[in-house]
């Protein structure tokens, strides 16, 4: 089984409608990202936790939110999706390695379609 | 911000040849990695650099560090048509009031090896 997985893996959406993606991990590690990925522009980080109680907005945090219900789940939510926010999503976590950061392991992804 | 600055954009070269990819950022940093990424899949960590290191290896992988440049190179000698994905930099960005970093992704490079 996948250690970081995303769902849904793609969702077609209306402008207007409330999109929640969901992240869940079994790695054990108390760091959780979300990232965008639109082409040419590589990845964007839109918000960061890092542990239960620690939510922080990233560089493109405007329109979005989330939740971290638990160590293991890191949701992400557009409460009102627009046609812009069509792109590919990405989860990602990290434990707390030496120098501050290490290694981060990513989901296979959410491509979001917003009509 | 995105802080990596990858170079070239595209490159595309037979089976057996070397391939370098070349990384700028901007500020100082503590750590630099190095991510693959299949087409349309999640992001897979290859190598990780730390800010005292110069060189580092991994099987057909090696990268350097210029701090004073910065900039670093990622090279894949003898490339198979495996390898073809986008290669990414990551650096250190927004820091956690506590102590840790999330990462600044590049734009990527393309790399296409044809058998």
């Amino acid at each position: 089984d996948a250690d970081v997985t995303q769902t849904p893996r793609n969702r077609i959406t209306k402008t207007g409608k409330r999109i929640m993606l969901e992240c869940s991990q079994t790695k054990g590690h108390d760091r959780m990202y979300w990232y965008r990925q639109d082409p040419g522009l590589g990845l964007r980080l839109i918000y960061y936790s890092f542990d239960v109680k620690d939510i922080n907005k990233g560089e493109i945090s405007d329109g979005y939110s989330v939740s971290r219900q638990a160590q293991a789940k890191f949701s992400l939510s557009l409460e009102s999706a627009i046609p812009n926010q069509t792109a590919l999503y990405f989860c990602a976590t990290s434990d707390l390695g030496g120098g501050g950061f290490n290694e981060q392991f990513f989901g296979p992804g959410t491509r979001l379609t917003v009509l | 911000s995105q802080q990596g600055e990858e170079d070239p954009q595209a490159l595309s070269i037979q089976e057996g040849e070397n391939a370098t990819m070349n990384c700028s950022y901007k500020t100082s940093i503590n750590n630099l990695q190095w991510y693959r990424q299949n087409s349309g899949r999640g992001l897979v960590h290859l190598i990780l650099i730390r800010s005292n290191e110069r060189e580092k290896h991994s099987g057909r992988l090696r990268v350097t560090l210029d701090t004073s440049k910065k900039s670093s190179s990622l090279l894949i000698t003898a490339s198979r048509a495996a390898d073809t994905a986008s290669y990414f930099c990551a650096t250190d960005g927004i820091a956690n009031s506590n102590s840790g970093y999330a990462l600044n992704f590049g734009k990527g490079t393309s790399l296409l090896v044809t058998p």
